[in-house]
């Protein structure tokens, strides 16, 4: 069965500084992998997703994500945070049938 | 543009009530599906559908009923409400084929008493 594993619940970051937020998957074949956020009282956004090829992924607002297979992960990484940053994060894989597995989640605070 | 309509945005139950939230999109997509969030364990899948006539359950598919008549609506009903599904519920759709991103409502707020 897939699942997905983000270990860390909360994060707080200074504005300016770089950003990563980890998530690993399990999954039996080449996963579709996704990033989304949301912000308070909302649906989720994607950020970004990795089907294939390129193993770095640019996405939306400034992020990338790097797929390693030979580490089951696909981190998100952001060069400087931004306070409107400030939400919760999703990993997320999926199969060909659509059916989405989340992550727990990372809560993101960002410090004036 | 509407994307994915979900209402009511909050809503408060009695236990053993039941209740339709309802979910719409306008942009004709042939997958649908309900998600509900509890605070640390991410979105978790109750019903999905890949066209109209055409339902599956998700992991929770317990005490939920869907139902999907029209390519735009997908209902969830709550037959008999209870506590456990306290949660904020979130309808998404994608088209359909390979895998796509999903359009995700505003979600609901439950809350059952």
């Amino acid at each position: 069965a897939q699942s997905v594993t983000q270990p860390d619940i909360h994060i707080t970051v200074s504005e300016g500084a770089s950003l990563e937020l980890r998530c690993n998957y399990s999954y039996g074949a080449t996963p579709y992998l996704f990033w989304y956020v949301q912000s308070p009282g909302q649906g989720l956004q994607l950020l970004l997703k990795y089907f294939s090829g390129d193993t770095l992924v640019q996405g939306i607002k400034g992020f990338e994500a790097e797929f390693k297979r030979s580490q089951s992960s696909f981190n998100l990484r952001k060069p400087s945070v931004h306070w409107s940053d400030a939400a919760e994060y999703f990993c997320a894989v999926a199969n060909y049938g659509q059916n989405f597995v989340f992550g727990p989640g990372t809560r993101l605070s960002v410090l004036p | 543009n509407a994307g994915v309509t979900q209402t009511p945005k909050f809503q408060v139950l009695k236990t053993g009530q039941s209740m339709t939230l309802q979910c719409a999109q306008d942009m004709n997509h042939e997958y649908m599906s309900w998600y509900r969030q509890d605070p640390g364990m991410g979105l978790r899948l109750i019903h999905y559908s890949v066209g109209a006539g055409i339902t599956d359950q998700g992991e929770v598919p317990n005490g939920y009923n869907v139902s999907r008549s029209t390519t735009e609506d997908f209902p969830l009903r709550l037959l008999s409400a209870a506590p456990s599904q306290t949660s904020v519920y979130f309808c998404a759709s994608s088209s359909s084929g390979l895998v796509e991103k999903l359009f995700f409502g505003s979600g609901t707020q439950l809350s059952v008493l």
